[in-house]
Formats: C-alpha cells, sequence, structure tokens
C-alpha cells in the first residue's frame, strides 16, 4: 500500500488567511505532485517536482506556491485564500524512472468563506 | 493539453460489457487508467507503453493504438465494484508529466 500523507483532510477557512497544505510520502519518491479537482471533475497539474529544490508550475494557473526541501515533504501554501479557491487538493508521487504510476494521497478538502 | 475522453458516463448491469476511449492529438508516449470511487483519490490501474503489449487488471484490460494516438479501456462482465470514475492519463514524447482526461464515470447496477 502506498504511503503518501496529505493533512489536514478537511479545512474552513476564511478570505484572506494564508494556509498551507502538507504532503508526505515515505516511498522515498523524487517526483511529487500537486492537482486541483472539484467534485466529479477532471485533476488539474497545479505544481510539481523532479527533486530537491526543483519545483515548476503545472498547466493550470494557481495562486499557490510550493517547495521542495526535503525528498519527503512538498506543501503548498496559499498566501491569501480566496473563495475562488475552494476546491479539493490531491497530492501525488511516483518513482524515478519515466512512466511509473503515480500514488495519490486522500485529498484535502477546502472550503473558504 | 488533455486527451479527450468518451463516453462522458455509462451505466451497465452486472455481467455487461464497456469501452472507454481517450484520445490524443499529440504523440504519445505513455497512457495512465486510474479509477476514483466518491469520495476516494484515484487508484492506479495499469499503464500502457508505447510500443508495449495489451496491460490488464482482473478483467480490466486496455490497449494503446499508437497509429491513431488513442487508448481504449475494456470492461468485461462488469461487477459492482467497477463503479466509479475512470481517468485516462497521457503521458507526451517531450513531456515527463501527466494530462488528465476529463473522467468517464461508470454506474453498475445489480
Amino acid at each position: 500500500e502506498a504511503d503518501i500523507y496529505q493533512t489536514p483532510r478537511y479545512l474552513v477557512i476564511g478570505t484572506g488567511k494564508k494556509i498551507t497544505l502538507e504532503c508526505s510520502q515515505t516511498m522515498g519518491h523524487d517526483k511529487m505532485y500537486w492537482y486541483q479537482q472539484d467534485p466529479g471533475m477532471e485533476l488539474h497539474l497545479i505544481h510539481y517536482s523532479y527533486g530537491v529544490n526543483s519545483t515548476e508550475k503545472g498547466d493550470l494557473s494557481s495562486e499557490s506556491t510550493v517547495s521542495r526541501i526535503r525528498t519527503e515533504h512538498f506543501p503548498l501554501t496559499l498566501e491569501s485564500a480566496r473563495p475562488s479557491h475552494t476546491s479539493q487538493y490531491l497530492c501525488a508521487s511516483s518513482g524515478d524512472r519515466r512512466s511509473y504510476e503515480q500514488y495519490f494521497g486522500p485529498g484535502t478538502r477546502l472550503t473558504v468563506t | 493539453q488533455q486527451p479527450v475522453q468518451s463516453p462522458q458516463a455509462v451505466i451497465l448491469r452486472e455481467g455487461e460489457d464497456a469501452v472507454i476511449n481517450c484520445s490524443s492529438s499529440k504523440a504519445l508516449y505513455s497512457v495512465h487508467w486510474y479509477r476514483q470511487k466518491h469520495g476516494e483519490a484515484p487508484v492506479f490501474l495499469m499503464i500502457l507503453l508505447k510500443g508495449g503489449e495489451q496491460m490488464r487488471h482482473e478483467k480490466i484490460s486496455a490497449s494503446f493504438n499508437e497509429k491513431k494516438q488513442q487508448s481504449s479501456l475494456y470492461l468485461t462482465a462488469s461487477q459492482l465494484s467497477y463503479s466509479g470514475t475512470y481517468f485516462c492519463g497521457t503521458e507526451y514524447v517531450n513531456d515527463y508529466k501527466l494530462s488528465f482526461g476529463a473522467g468517464t464515470t461508470v454506474t453498475v447496477r445489480a
């Protein structure tokens, strides 16, 4: 079973607050990803990392930022939350070689009021 | 660019078969298939590699047509547990990231 964790699982927060969504994996994977998914909709890649100190923006424009200081940890930060950020955020990781499967965390369901 | 999945939704009775297609306008290196049940994270089913063979997960199989840049997922003798949303993720020749399709919602009824 994949060991990838996300906290918190649910978060309700007011507009303008700064939030950090945590993602950790214990598989030693170099590649990590953040996806945004609205209920019943497709997954949109918002950030990815191929290793420590490597981060890139994904296909969907996002006001969030990420950091990768340790292999196992890939947090996502929203400096000022807005209602438009309400969504589910999924973290994933995959092995070093090309075309390895992605393991998904349980997700954080964020509601900004 | 996101791949195009079809159909958007399909309703089956137990034991029936279905096919889900995933098409790309760009040259593909691989196609991943994932299944997501309501309220849960996507779970990996299989990978089809360029030049590779057809893959299988239980009674679910998939093929990759390089000429058409298309993959098809075959649900054979469907079971109630097959219900969920199926996503294809495409990896392009010059890009290591996955782009996901819009998903196909499969409902299997007794």
